[in-house]
């Protein structure tokens, strides 16, 4: 199965600011998603990233507060911009695999302080 | 409404016990997979279920899709300090591309 890296793996940010996370994948993938775990809670979809073209994005998520980028078809990037601790969460990417289901980056801990 | 509700939310046994968790839908759905995450980690498959009434064992582990295809269960026997983690439900959803979790069942396993 594909191997993806995610960095950071943590961050403490100041509100207001901005954070950028990548994904980087070992092989080419179609589709790239982003997901938001809250704490103690399940993973719900942000949005998915295509090479190419704009990323789809959920219900309640919006581009200008999460803007994404898919440069290649191995990499993409995802911001959290203007953060409040409210946004406090893990961040994971994820790539589907077909038999293998879906894999995941070990996700990025943010804490808004 | 969310689509996939799971129970119990929290559980919390000591090693040797048994224990299912459920997951429940309003909806019918093709198929169903069972993901585990540990603190730290994104969640990893377990398995998929595709066929009504169809059971799969993993181990310990044993996983059911129920007959009409709106349930699944989880049942863990002779549990162990190591299966400590979130038990994620998830079924692909938006035309099969995307992956919509569970609300998620937390099990801690002490010594």
């Amino acid at each position: 199965s594909a191997v993806i890296s995610q960095k950071p793996s943590r961050d403490i940010c100041q509100r207001g600011t901005s954070l950028t996370i990548q994904c980087q994948v070992d092989s080419q993938v179609t589709m790239m998603f982003w997901y938001r775990q809250q704490p103690g809670q399940s993973l719900t979809l942000i949005a998915t990233a295509n090479q190419g073209s704009e990323a789809t994005y959920e219900s309640g998520f919006v581009i200008d507060k999460f803007p994404i980028s898919r440069p290649n078809l191995t990499f993409s990037t995802l911001t959290v911009s203007n953060m409040s601790p409210e946004d406090s969460s893990i961040y994971l990417c994820s790539v589907e695999e077909g038999s293998y289901g879906y894999t995941f980056g070990s996700g990025t801990r943010l804490t808004v302080v | 409404t969310q689509l996939l509700e799971q129970s119990p939310q929290f559980l919390s046994i000591q090693e040797g016990e048994n224990l299912t968790v459920y997951c429940n839908s309003s909806s019918v759905f093709s198929s169903l997979q069972w993901y585990r995450q540990e603190p730290g980690e994104g969640p990893v498959l377990l398995v998929t279920v595709v066929t009504g009434g169809e059971v799969k064992k993993l181990k310990r582990l044993t996983f059911q899709f129920g007959d009409a295809r709106k349930d699944s269960s989880l049942h863990i026997t002779a549990a162990q300090p190591g299966d400590t983690g979130l038990y994620l439900c998830a079924l692909r959803t938006g035309g099969g591309n995307k992956l919509t979790f569970g609300t998620g069942t937390q099990l801690k396993v002490e010594l």
